[in-house]
């Protein structure tokens, strides 16, 4: 079965420092990895995404790490705000044709001003 | 910039009762999702819709579920018999391909 775990369930960063999520998936069938931010109420936004042939992508202070041997990638928030507190969802959308994404379980991230 | 618009925002109803969520996706996407969040939980996948059809379902996806795109612009989840467990936010999706815009959902709530 195809999952991706995401880490850590939550997270409290200080204001300016940098929030570090953490996910990985278990089979390599999988072409395209988006990180999404969800606010109280909303639904999800899609933040920053990337594809398994490069290994960073930066959007001003959100950057994804991806690391293909290891099956693992990561966002990180520089200078982390206040107004970033939002739960964070990664996702991975197979190669077999379907568009139908596999979340991670989300993490809770605040920021403390 | 174009949003998906979900009706309504919350929704009350007693168990047993029928309940339709409503969707408008964005005018020129062609594939549509649904899928739920229990209540601090992770987003699960319900359905996915392609050319006036279903194109995959979850396992969650059981016959007291049902969607219809009825005129060409409103995309529907209909729940037949609500049961407790339903409760949760239901959020409609669409895309061209690969990337979705999800609507703010409708906090369904089963008494």
């Amino acid at each position: 079965q195809q999952q991706v775990k995401q880490s850590p369930q939550s997270l409290i960063v200080q204001k300016g420092g940098i929030s570090i999520i953490n996910c990985a998936y278990e089979n390599t069938a999988f072409d395209y990895f988006p990180w999404y931010q969800q606010f109280p109420g909303k639904g999800p936004a899609l933040l920053i995404a990337i594809r398994p042939d490069v290994s960073e992508k930066k959007e001003g202070r959100f950057t994804i790490s991806f690391n293909k041997s290891a099956k693992q990638f990561s966002l990180h928030i520089m200078d982390s705000q206040p107004g970033d507190s939002a739960t964070y969802f990664c996702a991975a959308l197979p190669l077999s044709g379907t568009y139908k994404y596999i979340f991670g379980t989300g993490t809770r991230l605040k920021v403390l001003a | 910039e174009p949003e998906v618009t979900q009706t309504p925002s919350h929704q009350v109803t007693q168990m047993g009762q029928e309940v339709i969520l409503r969707c408008v996706p964005i005018s020129n996407h062609l594939y549509f999702y649904w899928y739920r969040q229990i209540l601090g939980q992770k987003v699960e996948f319900l359905v996915s819709f392609y050319n006036n059809e279903i194109s995959e379902k979850s396992e969650i996806f059981d016959d007291q579920f049902s969607v219809e795109r009825p005129d060409g612009s409103n995309f529907t989840l209909k729940i037949r018999s609500t049961k407790l467990e339903d409760s949760a936010m239901y959020f409609c999706a669409s895309s061209e391909a690969g990337g979705y815009t999800f609507g703010s959902g409708t906090r369904l709530t089963v008494v």
